[in-house]
């Protein structure tokens, strides 16, 4: 079965920190990975990832993927309050059009 | 200039009714997805139709049936509204093709009484 699993569920830390969540997958003829970001409402998209070992990079985040060891690695480096989100990861699978999220990591950045 | 708009943003209602969600995209795009969001965040697809035609369709019962009347709208009506359908709602729309970031609403929160 088509899973996304994230890790860890949860996360606080001091602003300044830097963070790694962790997004590993199963799922039927992978072509890409998302990651998004929700803070109140919509999640907002932050990455596709397609490419083994190439990182994708906007400001303070970065993220990678490693189609061997099926996994993607998203960091935010000198967190500030305003990343304080929930931190999903999507898969397509089974063709082009059903993605399958995971669960989400919590992410609170504390002052 | 919201480019994937929902309507509405809440509806309270009893156990039993019927209710309709509507979702409008201005971005030109020819897939659009219904998610349902439980109380833990977890996002699961419901639907999802590309240029009017349904091309997923998860295990969902059947007292939701959504509709495209274009490819610019799709609606969610959900009959017999039972406890367990309380949840946030999101639409979703992508461009064609190969997978493609999608762009979400933000949302219809829906409880059930």
């Amino acid at each position: 079965e088509d899973k996304v699993v994230q890790s860890p569920l949860s996360l606080v830390v001091h602003e300044g920190d830097t963070v790694t969540l962790n997004c590993s997958y199963e799922v039927t003829n992978f072509r890409s990975l998302l990651w998004y970001k929700q803070e109140k409402k919509a999640p907002t998209f932050l990455f596709m990832l397609t490419s083994s070992g190439i990182e994708k990079k906007s400001g303070r985040l970065s993220s990678i993927l490693d189609k061997k060891e099926l996994f993607s690695i998203l960091n935010i480096t000198a967190t500030q309050t305003g990343d304080s989100a929930i931190y999903l990861c999507a898969g397509p699978t089974s063709g082009t059009y059903k993605y399958i999220f995971g669960t989400g990591t919590r992410l609170k950045v504390l002052a | 200039d919201t480019a994937v708009s929902q309507t509405p943003k809440y509806l309270v209602t009893q156990m039993g009714n019927d209710k309709s969600i509507k979702c409008e995209q201005n971005l030109g795009h020819d897939t659009m997805y219904w998610y349902k969001q439980d109380s833990k965040k977890f996002l699961k697809i419901m639907f999802s139709y590309n240029n009017k035609e349904l091309i997923i369709n998860e295990t969902v019962p059947n007292r939701f049936s959504p509709k495209s009347p274009d490819k610019a709208h799709l609606n969610l009506h959900i009959n017999s509204l039972e406890l367990g359908d309380s949840a946030v709602y999101f639409c979703a729309s992508s461009p064609a093709g190969a997978p493609r970031p999608q762009h979400f609403g933000d949302g219809t929160r829906l409880s059930i009484l």
